[in-house]
C-alpha cells in the first residue's frame, strides 16, 4: 500500500516550456488535491477533484490546469512555465471531503 | 475568507522544554481542525485531528491539541519535546459550507529543539 505516489522527484524547466505533474493514490479515496508550498506561504490549494469526473479552482490556480483522469489519478500540468512558478508541489487525497488529507511525497520545480 | 493563524514563526527550545504552538481560525460555523507536521525534506503527516467530541485530542508522538471554541482556537501542546521533534508544524481547518471541504493552512511554525 504506497498511499499518494507522485513523479517526478525533481524537475528543472526553461521559461516557457510545458510538464505534467503526476499523482495517484491507491486508497480508493474519492477526493483529491494538488498544492503548492512556498516559505512563509504555507500549502495553497492550486486546484482540487471532489469526486471523480469534477475538478474546480482553489486559491491559485492561475498557469495551472488538471485532469482527473479516474479515481486513482489526478494530475497537474503546467502550460507555459514560469519563474512564479517555482515551487514544492504536494499532491493529497482524503476518502470523502472534510476528512484527513494524506500528502505525497512532493515534486520540487524549478524553472529558470 | 477564511483565514489560520499560526503566531509564531520559529520557535527554538532546548530538549525536555514544554511546548505551546498558537493556531486561530476566523470561521465561525462548523469546522474541523487539523495539526501536521513536516519533518526536513520530508511530505505532511498527520499529527492529529478533531471532528467533534472532547475537544482535548491526543495525536501521536505526545502531542495533543485543545479546542476552544469560544476562542477560535486549536492549539498544539507537547510537555516535553524532543530533538527528533525539530520539524515545520502546521494547523490546518476545512469548514462545514466551504469549497467541497478544502483545507486552508496557516503558513506554518518551525520548530528547531536543540540536543
Amino acid at each position: 500500500n504506497a498511499g499518494v505516489t507522485q513523479t517526478p522527484k525533481f524537475q528543472v524547466l526553461k521559461t516557457g516550456q510545458s510538464m505534467t505533474l503526476q499523482c495517484a493514490q491507491d486508497m480508493n479515496h474519492n477526493s483529491m488535491y494538488w498544492y503548492r508550498q512556498d516559505p512563509g506561504m504555507g500549502l495553497r490549494l492550486i486546484y482540487y477533484s471532489a469526486s471523480e469526473g469534477t475538478t474546480d479552482k482553489g486559491e491559485v490556480p492561475n498557469g495551472y490546469n488538471v485532469s482527473r483522469l479516474n479515481k486513482r489519478e489526478f494530475s497537474l500540468r503546467l502550460e507555459s512555465a514560469a519563474p512564479s512558478q517555482t515551487s514544492v508541489y504536494f499532491c493529497a487525497s482524503s476518502a470523502q471531503a472534510y476528512n484527513e488529507q494524506f500528502f505525497g511525497p512532493g515534486t520540487r520545480l524549478t524553472v529558470l | 475568507a477564511q483565514s489560520v493563524s499560526q503566531h509564531n514563526h520559529h520557535v527554538i527550545l532546548s530538549e525536555a522544554a514544554s511546548l505551546e504552538l498558537g493556531c486561530n481560525y476566523s470561521y465561525g460555523g462548523t469546522v474541523n481542525l487539523f495539526w501536521y507536521v513536516q519533518y526536513p525534506g520530508q511530505h505532511l503527516q498527520l499529527l492529529l485531528k478533531y471532528f467533534s467530541g472532547d475537544p482535548l485530542v491526543k495525536g501521536i508522538k505526545g502531542f495533543e491539541a485543545e479546542f476552544i471554541k469560544s476562542k477560535f482556537s486549536f492549539n498544539l501542546r507537547k510537555p516535553s519535546v524532543q530533538w527528533s521533534d525539530t520539524a515545520e508544524y502546521f494547523c490546518a481547518v476545512n469548514q462545514y459550507g466551504g469549497s467541497q471541504g478544502n483545507l486552508i493552512f496557516g503558513k506554518g511554525t518551525k520548530l528547531s529543539v536543540k540536543p
